[in-house]
């Protein structure tokens, strides 16, 4: 099973919203509504932000928001702040009955 | 609110075996799968298999059948996850996680992860 597509960096500047995407195919992204997001800071374990393509975990903020369009699933940061700045994977389930991870996406805030 | 806590590192000789564990505090394991999560040097997240507590059932991901296992102990709620024939390759980070059973044998997500517990697999 290969990995979801994701774009290697993203950058934005304080206060602004960006967009991370997430591509996969008809036999995962596309085919289920079980597309996770996860926010991971160097050294750290991974911290869900947006589980089933569009809810949020309790204690996880609203500047976080999730969504799906065919076989392309997209995380949303808007209002950008420093603590932002990681590391984020999307996951989806898959027809194999398997679990696949994209390969992760650099967020720097400027 | 469920923690857990894994074991500490570990310096392994290629061809060896090393068992990590996983350790649940505030909460049961009774409406939760616990997988394993794999993570290389600057690399992305892998999932390697899971185990369900209460079943005792375990699955594993096609790229690692054969040479993981993946078990629980419900009376320490305490997983396990124990990987064969070590090679420089398998040096990472591996995490536990858990996750809320689903209708398949496979986690749609995972809330909490563990601390991680880096594995060097070197001669």
């Amino acid at each position: 099973q290969s990995a979801l597509t994701q774009p290697a960096s993203v950058s934005g500047s304080l206060g602004q919203s960006i967009t991370i995407s997430c591509t996969g195919t008809s036999s995962d992204v596309g085919a289920y509504n079980y597309v996770s997001w996860y926010q991971q800071h160097p050294g750290k374990a991974p911290k869900l932000m947006i589980y089933d393509v569009s809810n949020r975990p309790s204690g996880v903020s609203n500047r976080f928001s999730g969504s799906k369009s065919g076989n392309t699933a997209s995380l949303t940061i808007s209002g950008l702040q420093a603590e932002d700045e990681a590391n984020y994977y999307c996951s989806s389930y898959t027809s194999g009955s398997t679990l696949v991870f994209g390969g992760g996406t650099k967020l720097t805030v400027l | 609110q469920v923690q857990l806590v894994q074991s500490g590192a570990e310096v392994k000789k290629p061809g060896s075996s090393v068992k990590v564990s996983c350790k649940a505090s505030g909460d049961t394991f009774s409406s939760y799968s616990i997988s394993w999560v794999r993570q290389a040097p600057g690399q992305g997240l892998e999932w390697m298999g899971g185990v369900i507590p209460i079943f005792g059932t375990s699955n594993y991901a096609q790229n690692f059948q054969g040479r993981v296992t993946i078990t629980a102990d419900k009376s320490t709620s305490t997983a396990y996850m124990e990987l064969s024939s070590l090679r420089s390759e398998d040096t990472a980070v591996y995490y536990c996680a858990r996750a809320l059973l689903t209708g398949t044998t496979v986690p749609y997500w995972f809330d909490p992860w563990g601390q991680g517990t880096l594995v060097t697999v070197s001669s």
